[in-house]
């Protein structure tokens, strides 16, 4: 099947701990994003990859960490997990950045 | 500063009930505004794409409508299975890269 998974589904985790998040695009598409979903279910960038450049890079703790070994990967990795962190994650996947994107089903992260 | 509100923020329908989302926004050099739905616990699915005002997208019971400063996304003879939040987002103009997305309204269609 043609689509943008990410690994795990789940992660509990307690504070303090590092934990990475896996995504990959079998689309074909040049662009990835890391998106953070809120309680509110308000959608906010965090980074975008465009063929393993890093285009868009917002304002979040330099503990997040993005890495993309190819196009059809983006991987998200976060050092000392604090509470706040606790959220879903989305990893989305486009043909330039003028389309509709493919997001994966998400990543919840607790945090305990 | 650029900005996309929706409303309402919830909403519940008698299915059948026809009715409208709204998604405004205050962005200068629109170059897209896009349509999604999103299931509880998936992730959101694209519907539609408008690049220009008076431009008119469908599907199924859903259309999507564009204005300068608005969007309208109009469910008609809604189903239960149309429940859903329905997600809104502007690109905005070139050297930016970055979606703006509103905060979603939450449709209940009841049967």
């Amino acid at each position: 099947d043609t689509a943008v998974s990410q690994t795990p589904k789940y992660l509990v985790t307690q504070m303090g701990n590092d934990k990475s998040i896996k995504c990959e695009q079998n689309l074909g598409h040049d662009t990835m994003y890391w998106y953070k979903q809120d309680s509110k279910k308000f959608l906010k960038i965090m980074f975008s990859y465009n063929n393993k450049e890093l285009i868009i890079n917002e304002t979040v703790p330099n503990r997040f960490s993005p890495k993309s070994p190819d196009k059809a990967h983006l991987n998200l990795h976060i050092n000392s997990l604090e509470l706040g962190d606790s959220a879903v994650y989305f990893c989305a996947s486009s043909q330039g950045q003028i389309y509709g994107y493919t997001f994966g089903s998400g990543t919840r992260l607790t945090v305990v | 500063e650029d900005q996309v509100t929706q409303s309402p923020e919830a909403l519940r329908l008698q299915e059948g009930e026809s009715s409208s989302l709204n998604c405004s926004y205050t962005v200068s050099g629109l170059r897209g505004l896009f349509w999604y739905r999103q299931d509880p616990g998936k992730g959101p699915e694209f519907l539609f794409t408008l690049y220009s005002a008076g431009e008119e997208k469908e599907k199924e019971r859903l259309k999507a409508t564009l204005t300068k400063k608005e969007s309208f996304l109009h469910i008609t003879a809604p189903k239960p299975e149309d429940s859903a939040t329905y997600l809104c987002a502007v690109h905005p103009p070139p050297g930016t890269y970055k979606y703006i997305f509103g905060t979603g309204t939450r449709l209940k269609v009841l049967a």
